[in-house]
């Protein structure tokens, strides 16, 4: 099946740093990526919307400035968190979906704590 | 605008019993999705089930079901034989018509006992 890989899977960093996380479709192409956000025991909160080869489309209320994602190939989607603060630590994880539309799936996530 | 209920913040059941997590949804779209994944401490989402909206009959994947019914808009999983490696968070989320982006409830967080 499709598999999607995220990395780096847990990162630590200190506060004003910039924090990169890659997301890749390994097997199938993807032209849509998604970046959810989950804080520790609640649900998944949608961040954006990649599109390859263009702007990505954030989510009422996400700042576009302090997470910059590019998707600059069919396979290829990078969040990353600019001068990353405490409040941004988080667990950050992207999906995508294949030729069948009826699964979507998840890499397996990057845990962000901020210092 | 659309919108996923899981009213259920946890759930325990014995194992080899049955468990249904419940799941309500709103959406004046004609055409969606609904999707349930596990998602252990690991944070990893595992997919487990599908309902397209013009299905006609509930899925099933194993020991997973779906009891989908539309003008209730619930979409409830049925667990069945419960297994100690069950004990997870559960979510369920609604695709949007024409996309694939997903919108999440709060999640059930099932623990199976002995």
């Amino acid at each position: 099946g499709a598999v999607v890989s995220q990395h780096p899977s847990r990162v630590i960093c200190k506060s004003g740093t910039s924090v990169k996380i890659e997301c890749r479709s390994l097997d199938f192409q993807a032209t849509t990526m998604f970046w959810y956000r989950q804080f520790p025991k609640q649900s998944l909160m949608l961040m954006a919307t990649s599109n390859e080869g263009s702007k990505a489309t954030y989510e009422q209320g996400v700042e576009k400035d302090k997470f910059l994602i590019n998707h600059a190939s069919l396979t290829l989607s990078t969040l990353t968190v600019t001068s990353a603060h405490p409040e941004d630590s988080s667990f950050y994880i992207c999906s995508a979906s294949g030729t069948d539309h009826e699964k979507l799936f998840f890499g397996s996530g990057t845990q962000l704590s901020v210092l | 605008a659309q919108k996923i209920t899981q009213t259920q913040p946890g759930m325990f059941v014995q194992e080899k019993e049955a468990v249904t997590l419940d799941c309500t949804y709103d959406t004046s779209d004609p055409s969606y999705g609904l999707f349930w994944y596990k998602q252990p401490s690991s944070g990893e989402m595992i997919f487990l089930i599908y309902q397209g909206s013009y299905d006609q009959q509930n899925a099933t994947e194993g020991r997973y079901s779906l009891n989908f019914q539309k003008a209730r808009k619930s979409a409830n999983l049925v667990i069945s034989a419960s297994q100690l490696g069950d004990s997870a968070m559960y979510l369920c989320a609604m695709r949007e018509a024409n996309t694939d982006k997903l919108i999440f409830g709060t999640g059930t967080r099932l623990q199976v006992f002995p």
